[in-house]
């Protein structure tokens, strides 16, 4: 059974500083996918990773996916209130279309 | 810009009754998906659909559970005898191909009583 293991569960900021969440696995996936989810709506997508190393950026959100395919980070940078909300990420293994989801990270942050 | 939509937003009933959870994929796309999330647990993935037929299915899907892609743009997942232990938000999800960029509906809150 793959595990996706996300930290921190809960992070708070002020606005304009900059944070980091994992995403970590002891399995290899053939892609991840980082979701955003509002309370009651489902997950809207952000963005996929599928090259071992491969980064990308959408504005100031900046997502990395691990050499050997296990992790993956995001990385704000000069949070705004509006980055509020639950972050999550989601893998696929070799061979299978089903998503594996982690618990989430939910993010705060303070005008 | 297309979207997957699901209907109902919110479905009460009874225990014991039969309930239909339905959805319009993205219209190109050819792998449709379940997905539930019980209240502050994590999404948990129910089945996966491609070619007319079952392609994966977890433990959770067991025979209460069927699908069904009735017509060329509706995907349905039945529960055939709901229990308390069904309430949750169920998610469809539908990819285009291969890469599987996984695209979800706002979800279908189910209230079991």
């Amino acid at each position: 059974t793959q595990l996706l293991e996300q930290s921190p569960q809960f992070l708070s900021i002020q606005e304009g500083e900059n944070l980091t969440v994992y995403c970590n696995s002891s399995s290899v996936f053939s892609s991840l996918q980082w979701y955003r989810q509002e309370p009651g709506e489902g997950p809207v997508l952000l963005v996929t990773v599928v090259t071992g190393g491969e980064v990308k950026k959408l504005k100031r959100l900046t997502f990395q996916f691990g050499d050997a395919r296990k992790d993956s980070s995001l990385h704000i940078t000069a949070a705004q209130p509006g980055d509020t909300g639950l972050y999550l990420c989601a893998g696929t293994g070799a061979g299978s279309y089903q998503l594996t989801f982690g618990k989430g990270t939910k993010l705060s942050v303070i005008p | 810009e297309p979207e997957v939509t699901q209907t109902p937003s919110h479905q009460v009933t009874q225990m014991g009754q039969e309930v239909i959870l339905r959805c319009v994929p993205i219209s190109n796309h050819l792998y449709f998906y379940w997905y539930r999330q019980i209240l502050g647990q994590k999404v948990e993935f129910l089945v996966s659909f491609y070619n007319n037929e079952i392609s994966e299915k977890s433990e959770i899907f067991d025979d209460q559970f069927s699908v069904e892609r009735p017509d060329g743009s509706n995907f349905t997942l039945k529960i055939r005898s709901t229990k308390l232990e069904d309430s949750a938000m169920y998610f469809c999800a539908s990819s285009r191909d291969s890469q599987n960029i996984q695209y979800f509906g706002a979800g279908t809150r189910l209230s079991v009583l």
